[in-house]
């Protein structure tokens, strides 16, 4: 079956940094996608990563590993407007859907 | 360029209805996706279109249905409402080939079954 795996709640207090981890199970996997959503907003695209490794845009950050099947959205510099669920969000060959996780709602106290 | 467009924004219908959304995509995207969100829940795919046709489905019944438009524009159908079927409509747009640049999303349809 098809499944992602990520924590249902994180909190951080600003300018700390915060690491939100996500499992995924599926065949045929392409690439791994991070999106943050507001309450009564839309989700934001963030990140995408396809390969191994690091990648980095600004404050945020994402990491893949195939082999483990796993990967993280590092969140750096915590601000009070980073307060906000977090989706990852894998897309697999077949026809390039995406499939989301859960959530994980991000608490950033002063 | 503008951006993910959806109307309505907010809808009730009654249980037995039927109702149709809409979704403008943004500017440059040829792919169309149409996702349930539930409270507390992440996106659930319904369902995907590319060049007018489905190009991929979720575990949604035949009551969900949708089209596509040659401006790629979209609209998703849903017959003989339930009660369950209350959720957050997103449409998200997309490009072929263009994972890595994402899902552009609208803001989507709260729609509420009474």
């Amino acid at each position: 079956g098809q499944s992602l795996e990520q924590p249902s709640e994180v909190t951080a207090v600003e300018g700390a940094i915060v690491q939100i981890n996500c499992t995924y199970q599926t065949s045929g996997f392409y690439g791994l996608s991070w999106y943050q959503q507001h309450d009564g907003g839309a989700p934001t695209f963030l990140s995408y990563n396809a390969l191994d490794g690091l990648e980095e845009t600004g404050r945020f950050s994402s990491f893949l590993s195939r082999s483990d099947s796993y990967g993280y959205l590092l969140l750096q510099e915590l601000q009070m407007k980073d307060s906000a669920s977090y989706f990852c969000a894998f897309t697999n060959t077949n026809a390039g859907k995406s499939t989301f996780g859960d959530g994980t709602t991000l608490t950033v106290k002063p | 360029e503008t951006g993910v467009t959806q109307s309505p924004t907010h809808l009730i219908k009654t249980r037995g209805q039927q109702v149709t959304l809409r979704c403008s995509s943004q500017s440059g995207h040829n792919t169309v996706s149409w996702y349930q969100q539930a409270l507390g829940q992440g996106p659930q795919f319904i369902f995907q279109y590319y060049r007018e046709e489905e190009n991929g489905r979720g575990n949604f019944p035949p009551r969900f249905s949708g089209l596509q438009f040659p401006n790629y524009s979209s609209e998703l159908n849903v017959n003989a409402l339930e009660l369950d079927d209350s959720a957050l409509y997103l449409c998200a747009s997309s490009f072929s080939g263009g994972e890595d640049y994402g899902y552009t999303f609208g803001s989507g349809t709260r729609l509420t079954v009474v």
